[in-house]
């Protein structure tokens, strides 16, 4: 079975300061992998996703994410974040059998504030 | 893109009565839906899968005779929190698939808050 690992589950950094959430994952196959963001008290919004090709996906709001089949990594980073940057950020794992019904199985999460 | 809907978007309901959930595909035909259930500052645990006209299957751990989820069309599923207790509560989240191969991503519903007291 699919399963995801975010191993910080608080991170401050500076308001400017780059910023990297570290994401691995177990899956037999090659996986679909995604980085949610949600906001206290709101839905996900999907900030980037891989499937296939390029391994280093662009996504919204200047995050980036790298695939890293050899260590089984998807990290998502951003260059300088922004205090609208705090929220909780989940890192989650889609499966491409079809008998499996596409199932996302999300990660613990890891949540960012801000310092001023 | 597409759409998911999910009312009410926030639900209190008193201990020991029932609630119901609706998730609905505004502009595709959601052939299965997934429901996920998030406790405060916990991730989304993923709930049961349905596919349309067929009975859910839950994953391990979750009662199904508690949480009963009807997918009679493909575009409207619910979950019915059933004889509901406090620690039901918690933030409902459903997802949406179309038919034709996976796709996942603004196929979220916006959540359901439950408060149960």
């Amino acid at each position: 079975a699919q399963s995801v690992t975010q191993p910080d589950i608080h991170i401050t950094v500076s308001e400017g300061a780059s910023l990297e959430l570290r994401c691995n994952y177990s899956y037999g196959a090659t996986p679909y992998l995604f980085w949610y963001v949600q906001s206290p008290g709101q839905g996900l919004q999907l900030l980037l996703k891989y499937f296939s090709g390029d391994t280093l996906v662009q996504g919204i709001k200047g995050f980036e994410a790298e695939f890293k089949r050899s260590q089984s990594s998807f990290n998502l980073r951003k260059p300088s974040v922004h205090w609208s940057d705090a929220a909780e950020y989940f890192c989650a794992v889609g499966t491409t059998s079809y008998s499996s019904a596409s199932k996302i199985i999300f990660g613990s999460g890891t949540r960012l504030s801000i310092r001023p | 893109g597409a759409v998911v809907s999910q009312h009410p978007s926030w639900v209190i309901c008193k201990s020991g009565t029932s609630v119901k959930i609706e998730c609905r595909s505004l502009d595709f035909q959601a052939t299965t839906m997934f429901w996920y259930r998030q406790f405060p500052k916990q991730s989304l645990m993923l709930m049961a899968t349905s596919n349309e006209g067929s009975k859910a299957t839950y994953e391990q751990g979750v009662e199904k005779d508690k949480f009963l989820i009807n997918h009679a069309s493909l575009t409207l599923s619910t979950l019915t929190v059933t004889s509901a207790h406090p620690e039901d509560s918690s933030f409902y989240i459903c997802r949406a698939k179309g038919a034709g191969g996976p796709s996942y991503e603004q196929y979220f519903g916006p959540g359901t808050r439950l408060t149960v007291t």
